[in-house]
């Protein structure tokens, strides 16, 4: 157990819809990571928050948006949710804002059908 | 843009065997690289890092290698067991250095038939 959580591990919903998926960072880890791992494009980095502010992004959809909240906690915003959206999210924290380990979270399955 | 290539695709060896897994990574820059293993339907967790200044790191059976000048770094794992069977992942990190933004490799499916 990595001390990240997530919720919910499983989800199922429709093209078109939004979706929030939820992650809490270990204890005392400022930084939140955002990763989608699909069958065909492996581990795609999307964003890093630390400490409440955006510090990095990667190729995120502007679909997507996320944000980190003063408890730290981090939510991740599907919206207009199609096929291919369907993946693992990972959330991933560390301890300061990029230099440390990054302890993954257990993931949450997103099914669009 | 930034890239890691990692090879082979998928592994087999046979039980106290080694396993060789390489990376290549192409923003020279890059200054930080950890290897995480990944089982069916789970977390991907680290094994082992290594950071630039440093040119080989060992833990147990595990060990890793960087050259900065060719920019690829290779994961070695020593006495392969049946639970050494995962997917494995490289990863690449460069700066600035307030930022942690990794590229991951394809990944390696290694196996380990006892």
């Amino acid at each position: 157990d990595s001390g990240v959580t997530q919720t919910p591990k499983h989800l199922i919903t429709a093209t078109g819809q939004r979706v929030t998926l939820r992650c809490s960072p270990r204890s005392g880890d400022l930084s939140v990571y955002w990763y989608q791992q699909s069958l065909d494009q492996g581990l795609q980095f999307l964003i890093q928050y630390y400490n409440g502010e955006e510090r990095a992004k990667g190729n995120i959809l502007e679909r997507f948006s996320a944000q980190q909240f003063p408890d730290l906690h981090s939510e991740l915003n599907l919206s207009s949710l199609e096929l291919g959206d369907s993946a693992l999210y990972f959330c991933a924290s560390s301890v300061a804002d990029g230099q440390e380990t990054q302890y993954f979270g257990p993931g949450t399955r997103l099914l669009v059908l | 843009g930034e890239n890691v290539e990692q090879h082979p695709s998928t592994l087999s060896v046979q039980e106290g065997d080694s396993a060789v897994i390489k990376c290549t990574y192409s923003d020279s820059a890059s200054n930080y690289f950890p290897w995480y293993k990944q089982e069916l339907g789970k977390r991907p967790q680290l094994i082992i890092d290594i950071r630039s200044n440093v040119g080989e790191k060992k833990d147990q059976r595990i060990a890793v290698t960087l050259n900065k000048t060719a920019k690829h770094f290779s994961l070695h794992i020593t006495e392969t067991q049946p639970e050494d069977s995962a997917v494995y992942f490289c990863a690449a990190r460069s700066p600035p250095s307030n930022t942690g933004k990794l590229i991951f490799g394809q990944g390696t499916t290694l196996q380990v038939k006892p």
